[in-house]
């Protein structure tokens, strides 16, 4: 049964530490999402890449946040350096995009919850 | 800002009643999906409605577009203590859009054994 695998499922670090948060999209999909989950705000997206290709970052803070898709199999998302408010559950997504239209269903890993103190 | 926002916030049943959420938006859409989310997990895919159809049925649940009020709804019948998690909607933009699958806050929905 195919998945979105996302590690490490937890991660404590002090403030102004590096997080590296990493995701395996499922095989053949050609789309990856970034979303960030907290109570106040819900599910904002972070990130979007297709085919491997950064889409739309405009959600992320540039000066301390950047994601990259190194290979199909590998997407990550760095915080670097990381901050109190930056203390949340981030998801990883992935999805086939056909013609520049996103109408299939998302898979969603479990998260990377982040407590940053 | 969220394309689609759920109603109500919360909801609590009894099991065996059937639970109503509404989720509206604001701009054109090609395509409307519900995801589940149970607590410490991931969203998990639901159902997925397209712009022209009005109403699709899985299982359980029951889903309405209305284009034209920008609104769906999930409905789910003869619910049972396993459903409780949170619901959200999510709107697909059209081709060409530069906006993304954008969700709303969501639904938690309770169901009492």
């Amino acid at each position: 049964d195919a998945r979105v695998t996302q590690t490490p499922r937890h991660k404590v670090t002090e403030m102004g530490q590096e997080v590296t948060m990493r995701c395996q999209p499922i095989l053949g999909h050609n789309t990856v999402f970034w979303y960030r989950q907290t109570m106040m705000q819900g599910l904002e997206l972070l990130a979007y890449f297709r085919n491997r290709a950064p889409l739309d970052d405009s959600g992320m803070p540039k000066d301390r946040f950047s994601a990259e898709m190194p290979d199909a199999t590998l997407a990550t998302l760095k915080i670097q350096p990381s901050e109190p408010r930056d203390s949340a559950v981030y998801f990883c997504a992935s999805g086939s995009a056909s013609t520049g239209v996103l109408d299939s269903p998302l898979h969603f890993g479990n998260g990377t919850r982040l407590t940053v103190t | 800002s969220q394309q689609g926002e759920e109603d109500p916030q919360a909801l609590s049943i009894q099991e065996g009643e059937n639970a109503t959420m509404n989720c509206s938006y604001k701009t054109s859409i090609n395509n409307l999906q519900w995801y589940r989310q149970n607590s410490g997990r991931g969203l998990v895919h639901l159902i997925l409605i397209r712009s022209n159809e009005r109403e699709k049925h899985s299982g359980r649940l029951r889903v309405t577009l209305d284009t034209s009020k920008k609104s769906s709804s999930l409905l789910i019948t003869a619910s049972r203590a396993a459903d409780t998690a949170s619901y959200f909607c999510a709107t697909g933009p059209p081709r060409g859009s530069a906006r993304q699958l954008t969700f709303g806050s969501g639904t938690q929905l309770t169901v009492l054994p």
